[in-house]
Formats: structure tokens, C-alpha cells, sequence
């Protein structure tokens, strides 16, 4: 079946570095991938919404500057963490949407920052 | 805001006894409802989804109801396994159009298998 792949699935950067996390729709193109993130034993919280060759619409309080989402095939879109805090350590999550309701979830990714 | 939350942070039950896990929505609007379960560590595995217009699905031992007059989801599992125990998440589509919306996630239900 379809599958969303994310990489890489753990990284350590430090403190004031940027990270770039990918999501990979394997082998179906997907119109629309999100990025979630979930913070230890909270839920899930949609960060921004990607659109493949456009500008991504980010959620309330999520930073665009801080929070990169690029989109540039209908099978990669990815997420840079600029200049990333230990504030920022979370576990990121995408997920892709081709047609109709389907909903894919990649594996996550988990981020520490030192 | 508009949200969706769970009644129960933890449930534990014995295995093979059966399990309902419940979800409060609070949009109207939304067309679509899915079931995941998340192991530590993991990403979301998708369990069973439910349309607006349709008010119980059933899958491999479980089954979801929906009931749009008080907004509430649920969860019920049958014969729970060691393997069940998880946390539980309802999910709403964000808006009415399809899966191109995101989705607001509850809180979560961390189900316990008792042996």
C-alpha cells in the first residue's frame, strides 16, 4: 500500500543550527502534505499546510520564518528548523493526501536540540 | 477554538474483555472522522474512519459510531490483545473538503491491557 517515509527518523543538532526533516510519499503523488508536531504525551497539532509549487499557509502561532516548508515535487516536501532552540525539540510528523480522503501518516521524526 | 477531546486520558481493561473509547467534536462542519492508534515512538497508524453521513462502521474487531446530534465519537474494540495497548487518538477534517484540510487531532486515550 501507499506508504510516507520521513528522514531522517532521529536527529541531534545544536542549539542555533537549522535541520531539515523530509517527507517522501513513496509511490503515490500526493496534492497536499502537512506537518504535525507532538510534543511527549500531548497530541497531535497540524503545524502548516503544503501545497506542492506553492507557498505553504501555516497555522496560528507557527513562526514561517522559523518553520520552512518547501514543496517542490508532488513527492517531497520538507521542513528546515531555523536557527533551532531546545524549545524546538518536539517529534515532527508529515502526513500526504493524494486523492479523495485518504490521509497517510509518515513515521516521525524525532528532533533534540542541544 | 473549535476542538475535539476524549473523556478519558487512560483506560485500562482486562485482555479479552471488550473496550469503548470515547470523543467529544466540536465542528459541525466536519464530514470526516478517523480512529488512530499511536505506539511510543510511532506515527499515527490508521485504525478505522467514519463519513458525516454514515453513523456506525465496522472493521476487524472494531467499530466506530457517530452521533452528529451531541457530536461524539467513538471507539470500540472487541476481545482486546496485549498488542492493543496504545494511545488512542479521534481526528476530525478540519474543514468539508475531503483530506486537503488537516486534521484536528483529540487528546488521546492511552488504553492499558490488563493480562
Amino acid at each position: 500500500g501507499a506508504v510516507v517515509s520521513q528522514h531522517p527518523s532521529r536527529v541531534i543538532c545544536k542549539s542555533g543550527t537549522s535541520v531539515k526533516i523530509e517527507c517522501r510519499s513513496l509511490d503515490f503523488q500526493a496534492t497536499t502534505m502537512f506537518w504535525y508536531r507532538q510534543f511527549p504525551k500531548q497530541s497531535l497539532m497540524l503545524m502548516a499546510t503544503s501545497n506542492e509549487g506553492s507557498k505553504a499557509t501555516y497555522e496560528q502561532g507557527v513562526e514561517k520564518d522559523k518553520f520552512l516548508i518547501n514543496h517542490a515535487s508532488l513527492t517531497l516536501s520538507t521542513l528546515t528548523v531555523t536557527s533551532a532552540h531546545p524549545e524546538d525539540s518536539s517529534f515532527y510528523i508529515c502526513s500526504a493526501t493524494g486523492k479523495g480522503y485518504t490521509i497517510y501518516f509518515g513515521e516521525g521524526s524525532w528532533l533534540t536540540v542541544v | 477554538g473549535e476542538s475535539v477531546g476524549l473523556h478519558l486520558p487512560t483506560l485500562s481493561v482486562q485482555e479479552g474483555d471488550n473496550s469503548i473509547i470515547n470523543c467529544a467534536y466540536s465542528n459541525s462542519a466536519s464530514d470526516y472522522f478517523i480512529w488512530y492508534k499511536q505506539e511510543s515512538g510511532k506515527g499515527p497508524q490508521f485504525i478505522i474512519d467514519i463519513r458525516s453521513n454514515m453513523d456506525k462502521r465496522q472493521g476487524q474487531r472494531v467499530t466506530v459510531l457517530l452521533n452528529k446530534t451531541v457530536k461524539h465519537l467513538s471507539l470500540q474494540i472487541a476481545a482486546t490483545q496485549p498488542g492493543d495497548s496504545a494511545v488512542y487518538f479521534c481526528a476530525e477534517n478540519r474543514g468539508s473538503g475531503g483530506g486537503a484540510d488537516g486534521l484536528t487531532f483529540g487528546k488521546g486515550t492511552h488504553l492499558i491491557i490488563q493480562p
